[in-house]
């Protein structure tokens, strides 16, 4: 069964200071690795998508990484409207775009 | 990307009824999909629905229970039956414009309480 590990569940920063948040993974053959936004009443929304480790994406402030069994969102000096709950989801091959969503981690930035 | 909305946007039912959902998307998507996100839990996926076929269901989730229609390739309905306060929950639709490009676009959620 493919699961998502996500950690901290909860982070605290102040405007300008960098973090990375961790998304562990267990799937049986990575097709996709997903990370969303999603702020409190809305919808996910799409970050990235990477494919095979190695792989690194790059979106103004963030920077996701990939290796065989984990991904990093690197937050550089973030700022409050960073502020929301960051969703990691696989997608493993031959499962037709299912997605296996974790927990989310819950990000806010404070002046 | 695509833009998704969703009717209604919250609901307040009564133990017993049902309430159906429905989902837009400006343009065409081969799949689509609904997930439930429990309060402080992440998207679990209910369904997968195609165009012209029955919709395939995660395990834990019946059609009896959650039935789905996908009339065409922009618009889908989840209805949640006879409901009861477990069922309170966020409902999202998501589309995926072609599959194997690996964006799922996410709606803004149904949220919905039984009492």
């Amino acid at each position: 069964e493919d699961q998502v590990t996500q950690s901290p569940e909860a982070l605290r920063l102040q405007e300008g200071e960098s973090s990375s948040l961790n998304c562990s993974y267990t799937v049986s053959g990575l097709r996709g690795l997903f990370w969303y936004r999603q702020d409190p009443g809305k919808g996910p929304e799409f970050l990235f998508t990477l494919y095979s480790a190695g792989e690194e994406k790059e979106k103004e402030r963030l920077k996701a990484t990939l290796t065989k069994k984990e991904s990093f969102l690197h937050i550089t000096a973030p700022k409050p409207e960073d502020s929301a709950t960051y969703l990691c989801a696989v997608q493993a091959s031959g499962t037709a775009s299912k997605l296996t969503f974790g927990t989310g981690t819950r990000l806010q930035v404070t002046l | 990307s695509a833009v998704i909305s969703q009717k209604p946007s919250r609901d307040i039912c009564q133990r017993g009824t049902s309430l159906t959902i429905q989902c837009q998307v400006d343009s065409q998507v081969t799949m689509m999909f609904w997930y439930r996100q429990q309060p402080g839990q992440s998207l679990t996926l209910i369904a997968t629905a195609n165009q012209g076929s029955e919709a395939t269901y995660e395990s834990g989730f019946v059609i009896d229970k959650f039935p789905i229609s996908r009339p065409n390739l922009t618009f889908s309905t989840l209805t949640v039956s006879n409901m009861s306060p477990e069922d309170s929950s966020i409902y999202l639709c998501s589309g995926d414009l072609t599959p194997g490009v690996n964006e799922q676009f996410f709606g803004p959620g149904t949220r919905l309480t039984v009492l």
